[in-house]
């Protein structure tokens, strides 16, 4: 167990739908990340967030936001879906700012859309 | 494209034989992670080695970094039917501060 919860493990949705993913770091760590993993595109950064603040980007879509609240939770909102963005999502988190060490991957939440 | 670019993309052994996968990257690096994924979930981080590092072992694992050739590999020896997962390398990058991960190899132990 990394100590990293997301939710909802399973989410089936259509078309057009919005959706919100949620992660709890694992206790102490201050940085968040959130990373698709579909089939043919292998594991993308997203984005992360460090204390609250967006600290890096990655190959999010302009459909995607994420926020990290005070409580260090944070949500990972996808809209518009498209079949294209079936995949696992994970989060994963980390003590430090700097994405450059180890890193705690929650067991992810598998998106469908239909 | 992927920072990292693991090979083979899949590998199939009978238990008890060694398991080597290489990694490859790009660009500068500050470290070089390897993590294991079973099937359907999440990534588990299994070793870094820092980039002034050239061999780390843990366990059955033994980890090598050539900066020069910018190449990784990592040996699973003794391997058993458990060890059968994704393996995939992440380079922490110097000048982006962040991780990027390969796309993988695929190791299959038969019993």
């Amino acid at each position: 167990d990394s100590g990293v919860t997301q939710t909802p493990k399973h989410l089936i949705t259509a078309t057009g739908q919005r959706v919100t993913l949620r992660c709890s770091p694992r206790s102490g760590d201050l940085s968040v990340y959130w990373y698709q993993q579909s089939l043919d595109q292998g594991l993308q950064f997203l984005i992360q967030y460090y204390n609250g603040e967006e600290r890096a980007k990655g190959n999010i879509l302009e459909r995607f936001s994420a926020q990290q609240f005070p409580d260090l939770h944070s949500e990972l909102n996808l809209s518009s879906l498209e079949l294209g963005d079936s995949a696992l999502y994970f989060c994963a988190s980390s003590r430090q700012a700097q994405n450059t060490g180890e890193l705690f991957f929650g067991e992810g939440s598998r998106l469908t859309v239909l | 494209s992927q920072q990292g670019e693991e090979d083979p993309q899949a590998l199939s052994i009978q238990e008890g034989e060694n398991a080597t996968m290489n990694c490859s990257y790009k660009t500068s690096i500050n470290n070089l992670q390897w993590y294991r994924q079973n099937s359907g979930r999440g990534l588990v981080h299994l070793i870094l080695i820092r980039s002034n590092e050239r061999e780390k072992h843990s366990g059955r694992l033994r980890v090598t970094l050539d900066t020069s050739k910018k190449s990784s590999s990592l040996l699973i020896t003794a391997s058993r039917a458990a060890d059968t997962a994704s393996y995939f390398c992440a380079t922490g990058d110097t000048n982006a501060g962040k991780s990027t991960f390969g796309d993988g190899t695929t190791l299959t132990v038969k019993p």
